[in-house]
C-alpha cells in the first residue's frame, strides 16, 4: 500500500537557522498538507496546497513559513528563521481527488524538529 | 473559526469493556468528522469518519454517532483490546475547495488493561 514518506525523521537546529522539511506524497494525490504537533498537544493545521499554490493556511503559517513543490514528487516546508517554539513534530499529509471516498488524508511518519 | 472540545483527556478501561470518547464542535458549517488513532511515536491514522448527512456509522468494533443539532459526536469502541491503547483525536471540518481542513480535538489517551 502506498504511503506518505518524510525526511529527515529528526532534525536538530539552532535558533535562527533555516530548515527544510521534505515530504513525498502518495503519487496520484492532488492535495498536500502540513500539520504540526507540539509534544503532548493536538495536531494543528498549517497549510494546504493544490495545483501548485496554497489553497488554505492557518494563522500559525506566518511569513517565516513557505511551501513548495519543486518537482513532481516532493513537497517541502521551509522555516526561514527557526524559533524555540517551532520545536514540534511536523506531519505531511496528502489526499486524492477531493471526491468521496478520496477525501481521506494520509499522514506521513513525521519529522521531529528540535530548535536549540 | 471552528473549536473542537474532546473529553475525557484520559480513559482507562479493562480489556473487554467499552470505551466512549465525546467531542463537541462550534461551527454549524462543519460537515465531515474524522477520527484518528495515533500510537506512541507514530503517524495519525484514520479509523472511521462520518459525514453530516448520517447519524451513525459502524465498522466492526468501532462506531461513531453524530448529533448535528447539539453539535456533538462520539466514538464508541466495544470489546476493547490492549492494542486499542493509543491517543484518539476527533476532528471537525468543512469542505474547502476539494479538500477538508480539519480542526482537531486535544486527544484522548485510551489505556486498555489486559
Amino acid at each position: 500500500e502506498p504511503e506518505v514518506t518524510q525526511t529527515p525523521s529528526h532534525q536538530v537546529t539552532q535558533m535562527g537557522q533555516e530548515v527544510i522539511l521534505r515530504c513525498v506524497p502518495i503519487s496520484n494525490h492532488l492535495y498536500f498538507y502540513w500539520y504540526r504537533q507540539i509534544l503532548g498537544q493536538k495536531v494543528e493545521f498549517l497549510v494546504s496546497f493544490y495545483n501548485n499554490e496554497i489553497s488554505e493556511k492557518s494563522e500559525i503559517f506566518d511569513d517565516q513559513f513557505s511551501v513548495e513543490r519543486p518537482d513532481g514528487s516532493n513537497f517541502t516546508l521551509k522555516i526561514r528563521s527557526t524559533k524555540l517554539e517551532d520545536s514540534a513534530m511536523y506531519f505531511c499529509a496528502s489526499s486524492g481527488l477531493g471526491t468521496v471516498p478520496e477525501d481521506e488524508q494520509f499522514f506521513g511518519p513525521g519529522t521531529r524538529l528540535t530548535v536549540l | 473559526g471552528e473549536n473542537v472540545e474532546q473529553h475525557p483527556s484520559t480513559l482507562s478501561v479493562q480489556e473487554g469493556d467499552s470505551a466512549v470518547i465525546k467531542c463537541t464542535y462550534s461551527d454549524s458549517a462543519s460537515n465531515y468528522f474524522p477520527w484518528y488513532k495515533q500510537e506512541l511515536g507514530k503517524r495519525p491514522q484514520l479509523i472511521i469518519d462520518i459525514r453530516s448527512n448520517v447519524g451513525e456509522k459502524k465498522d466492526q468494533r468501532i462506531a461513531v454517532t453524530l448529533n448535528k443539532t447539539a453539535k456533538h459526536f462520539s466514538l464508541h469502541i466495544t470489546e476493547t483490546q490492549p492494542e486499542d491503547s493509543a491517543v484518539y483525536f476527533c476532528a471537525a471540518s468543512e469542505r474547502a475547495g476539494g479538500s477538508y481542513i480539519p480542526t482537531f480535538g486535544r486527544g484522548t489517551s485510551l489505556i486498555v488493561h489486559p
